[in-house]
């Protein structure tokens, strides 16, 4: 069973696409985070959530404690915003505040 | 400034060997975080050290240790490798062990043959 889930798993945009990438999760959390993985590269972090929404440039991150749900929305879609995009929580402490990740979105943008 | 240093960037080994990977944080970082990465499991959680002292544990066997020093900086150790131990160890810092972003080195690629 996984803690967090992701969808899609692939996803495939042509330039300047609105995205939306999905991430559900099963435990009680701290925090969320967003983060982003270009092939052959490091981890980026694009945000920390741990209520409501935020914003950075053309991303967009928001989360729904009640629902146990966050997305992130790429406006104007860009071909350097391929990448994967991994979902992140931080349990609580009865999970030993462990972190959980999801299996990552990988996004291809088209020019 | 300097971001999240890990070395070696590569490391090849043995089965039954043993590794120590190096994490140097952000200056100003006090806590470092440890992770696995493979093309199976994807990333997982291995420990979280702040001020020199282990918060968060993930569901590794003991063969996987760590340490943080006085200086912040962190080592990760594996003890007789197994095959599956190969994956990309990645490292990340962050100020406090409060919630907050993560800065995340390039990762250590370690090969066990």
């Amino acid at each position: 069973k996984n803690e967090v889930e992701q969808s899609p798993q692939n996803l495939t945009a042509q330039e300047g696409e609105f995205i939306t990438i999905n991430c559900s999760y099963s435990v009680g959390i701290s925090a969320l985070h967003w983060l982003q993985q270009h092939p052959g590269g490091g981890i980026v972090s694009l945000f920390m959530l741990s209520s409501g929404k935020k914003k950075h440039g053309r991303l967009i991150a928001t989360i729904n404690i009640q629902e146990k749900h966050s997305s992130l929305h790429i406006t104007a879609s860009h071909p350097r915003d391929s990448a994967v995009y991994i979902c992140a929580v931080k349990g609580e402490r009865d999970t030993g505040n462990q972190f959980y990740f999801g299996t990552g979105t990988s996004l291809t943008v088209i020019p | 400034k300097a971001g999240v240093t890990q070395t070696p960037r590569y490391l090849i080994k043995t089965r039954g060997q043993q590794v120590t990977l190096s994490c140097s944080p952000i200056s100003g970082h006090r806590s470092v975080s440890w992770y696995q990465q493979t093309p199976g499991q994807g990333l997982q959680f291995l420990f979280e050290y702040f001020s020199e002292t282990q918060r968060n544990k993930g569901n590794f066997p003991g063969r996987f240790s760590g340490r943080q020093f006085s200086n912040s900086r962190s080592e990760m150790n594996v003890s007789t490798l197994e095959l599956g131990d190969s994956a990309l160890y990645l490292c990340a810092s962050s100020f406090t062990d409060r919630n907050e972003k993560l800065f995340f080195g390039s990762g250590t690629q370690l090969s066990v043959l």
